[in-house]
């Protein structure tokens, strides 16, 4: 089954400790992002990666760490997550990279509360 | 640089009752747009989208949207909505000029009632 993957889907942690956010997409696909969601906010981009070690930032990239090491992993880096980043965390590939008609595939969410 | 504005936080409706989801959009160059559908406790899942050419889409599962370019406007409608509709439902635009960025907007909750 086609679909992305994404762990923890609960994380509940505290000021300071450095945490990691796994993504992981059995499409082949060339194009990875992380977004966040808050109320009334919608979702905004934090960063994106067009393929194997090419990433760069998106809307919200302040606080965060990405890397692409291989085409199917994205993992999302917190190295010392404060509050604020409280949030609903989804990643997100697409087949096509430098595309914005592209559809994205979004992986379940995580919901992270930093104490 | 590109925004878009979904009208309505929260809507509620009966069932079997039809509706609208408005969604406004700026952009000085050629659009894409979208409309994505969160469940309850699930990842968005793309419900229709306008790339060109005919300007009414199509899901399906009964909702369209029409891309008015006049109004810059891509309002989702069901003529006979159900409770399995509730959700909450996003308006997403991208532009030639933006690369591979969508601008979101803030989500519009469908809420369903017997």
């Amino acid at each position: 089954e086609a679909q992305v993957t994404q762990n923890p889907r609960y994380l509940i942690t505290v000021t300071g400790k450095k945490l990691t956010v796994t993504c992981s997409q059995n499409m082949n696909h060339e194009y990875m992002s992380w977004y966040r969601q808050d109320p009334g906010l919608g979702l905004r981009q934090i960063y994106y990666s067009m393929n194997v070690e090419v990433t760069d930032k998106g809307d919200v990239p302040e606080g965060y760490k990405v890397s692409r090491k291989e085409k199917r992993n994205f993992p999302l880096i917190l190295e010392s997550p404060s509050p604020n980043q409280t949030s609903l965390y989804f990643c997100a590939s697409s087949a096509i990279s430098g595309g914005a008609s592209d559809t994205q595939y979004f992986g379940p969410g995580t919901r992270l509360t930093v104490l | 640089a590109q925004s878009v504005t979904q009208l309505d936080s929260q809507v509620p409706v009966f069932e079997e009752a039809p509706v609208e989801l408005r969604c406004n959009y700026s952009s000085s160059v050629s659009v894409y747009l979208f409309w994505y559908v969160q469940y309850p406790n699930q990842g968005l899942q793309l419900l229709l989208k306008y790339l060109s050419g005919s300007t009414l889409v199509e899901s399906i599962n009964g909702f369209e949207a029409e891309f008015n370019k006049s109004q810059t406007s891509f309002h989702l409608r069901k003529p006979s909505v159900h409770i399995s509709d509730t959700a909450e439902y996003f308006c997403v635009g991208g532009s030639m000029n933006a690369g591979n960025m969508l601008t979101f907007g803030g989500g519009t909750r469908l809420m369903v009632k017997p």
